[in-house]
C-alpha cells in the first residue's frame, strides 16, 4: 500500500527560499500533490506534478520529483509570512484504479519575519 | 473561483446521536469525497462516490457511515450512531475526473469541525 512520509517542522526567515521533502513508497504511475493548509482552515492545492515528470515551476513554487529514490520536494521561493502554514504532501496511484489520496502528516512551516 | 463549500464549520453532538455533514461540490465536477482528519493525525480517505454510487471506501467507513447526492448538488456524509472517536475534522472534496488523466485533482472544502461529548 502507499505510504508518504513527511518532516514534520521547517522554520525559515522571510525572503529566504524553504524546501519541505516528502517520501512515497509506490513506483506506480503516480500523481503528487502539494496542499496548504492554514491554521483553521481546508486543504488547498498549490500544485502537483505526475510521475513522468522531474520538474514543475508555478510562480515561486518548484517541485522536484526524483523518481529513483521516490522523493518528492517543494521549493518555495522569497518565502513570505503568509506562507506559514502546514503543507501536506499526498500521492494518488492511478494504475490500480483507486481515487483516493494518500497524505503525509503535514510539515508545519514557521517563517520568521 | 468555484470552490467546495461544507456546512455548518462545526458540529457538537452528544455520543450515539446521528449527525449530517453537508458539502456542495464544485458544479461541474462529477467525482466527490469525504477525508477525515482527526486532531494531529493525517488526513485520512473515508470514500469516494460517482454517478450515485460509492466507488471506493476505506476501512474506517464502516457501517455507521453512509453518504448521499440527494439533489442536483448536496453530498452528504451521515454517521448513524457517533462515537467519541468520530471527534474530527471532516473534509469534502470533488474533482472533474476520477482515476486517470487530467482534471483528477481534487478541491477540499474547509472542513466542518465534529466534536463528539
Amino acid at each position: 500500500g502507499e505510504d508518504v512520509e513527511q518532516s514534520l517542522f521547517l522554520s525559515v526567515r522571510e525572503g529566504d527560499s524553504s524546501v519541505i521533502n516528502c517520501t512515497y513508497t509506490d513506483s506506480s504511475s503516480t500523481y503528487l500533490y502539494w496542499y496548504k493548509q492554514e491554521p483553521g482552515a481546508g486543504l488547498q492545492l498549490l500544485t502537483y506534478i505526475f510521475s513522468n515528470m522531474d520538474m514543475k515551476q508555478d510562480q515561486r513554487l518548484t517541485v522536484l520529483l526524483n523518481k529513483k529514490d521516490k522523493h518528492l520536494s517543494l521549493r518555495i521561493a522569497d518565502t513570505q509570512t503568509g506562507d506559514s502554514a502546514i503543507y501536506f504532501c499526498a500521492e494518488k496511484v492511478m494504475d490500480t484504479g483507486r481515487r483516493a489520496l494518500t497524505f503525509g502528516s503535514g510539515t508545519r512551516l514557521q517563517v520568521q519575519p | 473561483e468555484p470552490e467546495v463549500t461544507q456546512t455548518p464549520s462545526h458540529q457538537v453532538t452528544q455520543m450515539g446521536q446521528e449527525v449530517i455533514l453537508r458539502c456542495v461540490p464544485i458544479s461541474n465536477h462529477l467525482y466527490f469525497y469525504w477525508y477525515r482528519q482527526i486532531l494531529g493525525q493525517k488526513v485520512e480517505f473515508l470514500v469516494s462516490f460517482y454517478n450515485n454510487e460509492i466507488s471506493e471506501k476505506s476501512e474506517i467507513f464502516d457501517d455507521q457511515f453512509s453518504v448521499e447526492r440527494p439533489d442536483g448538488s448536496n453530498f452528504t456524509l451521515k454517521i448513524r450512531s457517533t462515537k467519541l472517536e468520530d471527534s474530527a475534522m471532516y473534509f469534502c472534496a470533488s474533482s472533474v475526473s476520477g482515476t486517470g488523466g487530467k482534471n483528477t485533482e481534487a478541491f477540499f472544502g474547509q472542513g466542518t469541525r465534529l466534536t463528539v461529548v
